[in-house]
This record gives structure tokens, sequence and C-alpha cells, in this order.
């Protein structure tokens, strides 16, 4: 797990608050990710980084926007944050080998919006 | 389109026994499968996966999974259960005919071994 970090691993905003996440990858990928992980539901892509695409969950609401400064870090922005918006939210990488490519995950952060 | 179905929430063996997480799947191309591992307040740790080849896959901590393209299915079995297997098991399938980046997961089984 520590090819992959994340902070902070944990979370308490209010729905007024702008807060961010930061994931560090330090495998050398090239592809970056977020996934949210709600209790009893599959795991959600949100975003997807890569040189080749940007790629974006449509169902994900605007009060989401990530940012991917150069390969090696990726962040996901929040802002007015709703209370159903509280999950485990986590970062993966991959080495961009196509369709074979494994994607490796960070620790996550738990995200609690009050 | 793809989709993945863990059909149990829950499984529980005793240890010692043989364990059994199941997975089937819908592709429209061909198939790559993967089964992932998350332990309490973890990320999702890489066990195995299937790309080609022998249709029986050895992956970490002695797990292994066999695939099934009649069945489309892609089970995981490991031959003797240790308490520390404890933990939520995600399969996850991506296909040919799509994004190579889109990987669908499952809702996951808890895998609780007994002592």
């Amino acid at each position: 797990e520590t090819g992959v970090t994340q902070t902070p691993r944990h979370l308490v905003m209010g729905m007024t608050n702008k807060k961010s996440l930061k994931c560090e990858q330090h495998l050398g990928h090239n592809a970056m990710y977020w996934y949210k992980q709600s209790a009893k539901k599959p795991l959600e892509l949100m975003f997807v980084y890569s040189l080749e695409e940007r790629v974006e969950n449509n169902s994900v609401p605007s009060r989401f926007s990530p940012e991917c400064p150069n390969s090696s870090h990726l962040f996901l922005h929040l802002h007015t944050l709703q209370p159903e918006d509280s999950a485990l939210y986590l970062c993966a990488s991959s080495q961009g080998q196509g369709i074979q490519e494994t994607q490796y995950f960070g620790p996550g952060t738990r995200l609690l919006v009050l | 389109a793809q989709s993945v179905a863990q059909p149990e929430d829950q499984v529980n063996v005793a240890e010692g026994n043989p364990l059994t997480v199941k997975c089937t799947y819908s592709v429209s191309g061909n198939p790559y499968l993967f089964w992932y591992v998350q332990y309490p307040n973890r990320g999702l740790q890489f066990l195995l996966k299937y790309i080609t080849g022998d249709n029986l896959v050895k992956g970490s901590y002695g797990f292994e999974a066999e695939f099934n393209k009649s069945q489309t299915s892609f089970h995981l079995k490991k031959p003797s259960a240790l308490v520390s297997d404890s933990a939520l098991y995600f399969c996850a399938v991506r296909d040919d005919s799509g994004s190579a980046r889109q990987l669908t997961f499952g809702s996951g089984t808890q895998l609780t071994v007994l002592p």
C-alpha cells in the first residue's frame, strides 16, 4: 500500500466547507483514478487521468472537481458537499499496458459530511 | 457493457477448510478478470488476474481462481482458510470492447473464517 498514499486518511466537513483530498503514487505509473466506495455498493469510478485521456463519470456531481498536475499527483477538490457524499474515497494508479493493466489502490480517505 | 455479480454478501468458513468466493461476469468482448481484497480501514489489494492462457490462475497469499468461459465465472478459491483471510473480497472485470481503463467491480463478499 505504500506505493499509493492518500491524505488525509479521515476528514469531517460541513456542507459549506471547501476541502481537498490528495493522492500521490510512487510507482512510476501513468494513469490515476478516483473511486467512491459507499456501504453495500460496488465501487464507483469517478475520474480517470492518463496521458491519453481524461474520463469523467457523467453521474458525478460538479461539487467534485479533480486536478492532476502531473503523473504522480491527483487531487479531488470538494465544495458544498451533501451528507450522501459521505463515503470512502479511493485513489488508484496503473501503468498503461492497455487492457491487461492492474490498478493499485491507496488506503482511502474516509469522508464524513455533516 | 460489462457487469459483475457476486451472489453472496457473506461467506463463513471454518479455519483449515477450503473456501470459495463466487463471481460471475457479463461482457461484450473478451473478459479480463481481477480479484482484490480489502481489510478493514484499508484500500483494495490486488490478489490475482486472468488475462489469457491457463484457466487456473495463482495469486498472492495462496489464493487461486478458476476461469470458466462456458459458465462465465471466475470463482476465488483457497485450499485451507486462515483466520487472517477474513476480509472483503471484490471481483472486477474489463473487456476489450470498451475503454481500456474502465474496470467494473462487484458489490463485494465478506469472508469470515472462524477459528
